[in-house]
């Protein structure tokens, strides 16, 4: 049974185009996070939601748009795609997200724009 | 802000040889480290963590090490076998804050 799930596992598209990434964890976890790691591994927060609701939002353009219908679910949508969002984009889960838990991760959405 | 960084890059190491992996933060109110393995195609994979309590922590072939005198984090791999071969992350947070801050990133080669 797959922990974290993402679909997309890729995508390829042009740019201006708007896109969605889907995630899902049967963990139980409270937490879920979104990752970007860009062609150099280095991993950057994007989002994290904590029982439904927003906790972290990182300096991301607000054409990224996080929704979580769920605490199982926490889906990142894209607007007006960019050259610059080419990137490997992570979802995570964990259960107490402040208290020191491992993160667990999907096996990644690779965007590429056209 | 403050960063967790690591001293290299990429590690080459010889098959069967033990691997230690280091990592430095700046952080003093960090008080949970993690170490995370990547391969290629792959999402992050945790291995190992410590709180601030401890110095010390020993899993199945790795151990994590804790000086928080100096503020240095290092993963020890003992008889590094090829599928040990990934990049390697640590990550810090503190007890207030849901954010991990990651490190760069240490890629682990093995030489057979």
């Amino acid at each position: 049974d797959t922990a974290v799930s993402q679909t997309p596992k890729y995508l390829v598209t042009q740019m201006g185009n708007d896109k969605s990434i889907k995630c899902e964890q049967n963990l139980g976890h409270d937490t879920m996070y979104w990752y970007k790691q860009d062609s150099k591994k280095f991993l950057k927060i994007m989002f994290s939601y904590n029982n439904k609701e927003l906790i972290i939002n990182e300096t991301v353009p607000n054409r990224f748009s996080p929704k979580s219908p769920d605490k199982a679910h926490l889906n990142l949508h894209i607007n007006s795609l960019e050259l610059g969002d080419s990137a490997v984009y992570f979802c995570a889960s964990s259960q107490e997200g402040a208290m020191g838990q491992p993160q667990h991760f999907g096996d990644g959405t690779r965007l590429s724009i056209l | 802000g403050e960063n967790v960084g690591l001293h290299l890059p990429t590690l080459s190491v010889q098959e069967g040889d033990n691997s230690i992996i280091n990592c430095a933060y700046s952080n003093s109110a960090s008080d949970y480290f993690i170490w995370y393995k990547q391969e290629s195609g792959k999402g992050p994979q945790f291995i190992i963590d410590i709180r601030s309590n401890m110095d010390k922590r020993q899993g199945q072939r790795v151990t994590v090490l804790l000086n928080k005198t100096v503020k240095h984090l290092s993963l020890q791999i003992a008889a590094t076998q090829p599928g040990d071969s990934a990049v390697y992350f640590c990550a810090e947070k503190t007890d207030s804050n849901y954010q991990l801050i990651w490190g760069a990133g240490t890629k682990l080669i093995i030489k057979p």
